[in-house]
């Protein structure tokens, strides 16, 4: 079975401060996507990142940046000089990578960023 | 990537109703999924609609009560049936296009009353 702990379900950062959402992830996969996505108060679901099990690189997108670590199962996502428009919920999300899998996704981190 | 047309957007239903939420997908995809979001939760999968046949649901989810269509390769509907105010979620369809290329509709935010 799949699962997705995102352990901090709020956190609040004056804006300009950095900030890194936690996710740690369990599969017995050896070949697996892992996400996250960002998800407004609107409620629609924007895609920010897929990683593949096998690509360890971190990957950085202008102020947003991403750790994966396969020893740990983790895949850590850092904003730094974070503003308001920031704020939602954020989603760590996994699947399996052979045919069509489903997505299992964290509980979400609901991050506000105080002007 | 797959563009999805998800309607309606949001919805006010009066209990013991059933409400029908559409999902258009501009290309053709073997298979749609249909998650709930509860508020403040996490998305849960209710079902996998392959075209053709019948839908898998997950665990805690029936067809009695979450019927769902899946005419063509093209389209899936989700009825929510008598509904309850539990029922008040956000609900997504989504597709997958490849190795691990997913899309999700814009969402459809029902309350019940």
């Amino acid at each position: 079975a799949q699962k997705v702990t995102q352990a901090q379900t709020e956190i609040s950062v004056v804006e300009k401060e950095d900030v890194t959402l936690d996710c740690v992830y369990e599969t017995r996969d050896t070949t697996y996507y892992l996400f996250w996505y960002k998800q407004p108060p609107s409620g629609e679901l924007v895609f920010l990142i897929r990683r593949n099990s096998f690509d360890e690189q971190n990957e950085i997108s202008g102020r947003y940046s991403w750790n994966f670590q396969k020893s740990t199962s983790s895949f850590n996502f850092t904003i730094t000089a974070s503003q308001v428009v920031d704020s939602a919920v954020y989603f760590c999300a996994l699947s399996g990578a052979g045919g069509y899998q489903k997505v299992t996704f964290g509980i979400g981190t609901k991050l506000q960023v105080i002007p | 990537s797959a563009v999805i047309s998800q309607k309606p957007s949001r919805d006010i239903c009066q209990r013991g109703t059933s409400l029908t939420i559409q999902c258009q997908v501009d290309s053709q995809v073997t298979m749609m999924f249909w998650y709930r979001q509860q508020p403040g939760q996490s998305l849960t999968l209710i079902a996998t609609a392959n075209q053709g046949s019948e839908a898998t649901y997950e665990s805690g989810f029936v067809i009695d009560k979450f019927p769902i269509s899946r005419p063509n390769l093209t389209f899936s509907t989700l009825t929510v049936s008598n509904m309850s105010p539990e029922d008040s979620s956000i609900y997504l369809c989504s597709v997958v296009q490849g190795q691990g290329s997913y899309t999700f509709g814009s969402g459809t935010r029902l309350t019940v009353v």
